[in-house]
């Protein structure tokens, strides 16, 4: 089993659409948790940190539950512009990063 | 402010050949990542450096693979011999310190080709 784990998807949804990730880590020492957007071919870029209050950047809410391990992360109302893969990445204290293998969304007109 | 710089962009060898990776990290981060990334896959660490120091080197294949980071700054990540198996992007990447919350940033990756 690894460590983090994703649902790969893909997710095809309609324009306007909410969509939904879960990211689930098997580490309980882990203390940082983040989400990245990747596009093909394209290095991944960080979207959001995810806080144990949970956190909300526009459209994106990303929460954390620690007692269940994982983390997910919200998209509300998508555009055309938000198709691309998500990756969840848990960071543990003494700095040991694991990536998910990602979920790919793709937003249709 | 300029980003993780790497070079080169794209590489494409034949099987057995050596090849080198080059890393910049943004100006001030102490802590750089070299990762392999599949398709279809996550990054998956390779080595972890702080400062000068290999702090993490648990994954990378030590026959064929070799780091250096001399100076604390830039980095080299090197694969001698190459094999069929190696063709993946390489992404380096770096963040204030490696403690949480340790927000990395990529490097566009070195995609490399073995024939």
């Amino acid at each position: 089993r690894k460590e983090v784990e994703q649902d790969p998807g893909p997710f095809n949804v309609p324009e306007g659409a909410t969509v939904a990730f879960n990211c689930t880590y098997s580490n309980s020492a882990s203390q940082s948790f983040f989400w990245y957007r990747q596009d093909c071919r394209k290095e991944p870029k960080l979207l959001m940190s995810v806080y144990s209050s949970g956190n909300e950047d526009g459209r994106f809410t990303a929460q954390l539950n620690r007692a269940s391990q994982y983390i997910s992360l919200l998209i509300r109302d998508s555009k055309l512009s938000d198709s691309a893969t998500y990756l969840c990445v848990v960071n543990t204290n003494a700095g040991k990063s694991t990536f998910g293998d990602g979920t790919t969304l793709t937003v249709k007109p | 402010e300029a980003g993780v710089v790497q070079s080169p962009r794209y590489k494409i060898i034949e099987k057995k050949q050596p090849v080198a990776f080059w890393c910049n990290p943004i100006s001030g981060h102490n802590t750089l990542y070299w990762y392999l990334q599949n398709l279809g896959q996550g990054p998956e660490l390779l080595i972890r450096y702080e400062n000068e120091e290999a702090v993490d080197d648990s994954q990378l294949p030590k026959d064929r693979f070799s780091a250096e980071r001399l100076k604390g700054v830039d980095s080299t990540l090197k694969i001698q011999p190459a094999e069929l198996g190696d063709s993946a992007v390489y992404l380096c990447a770096s963040s204030f310190e490696s403690r949480p919350p340790n927000e990395q940033f990529f490097g566009p990756g070195t995609r490399l080709t073995v024939l």
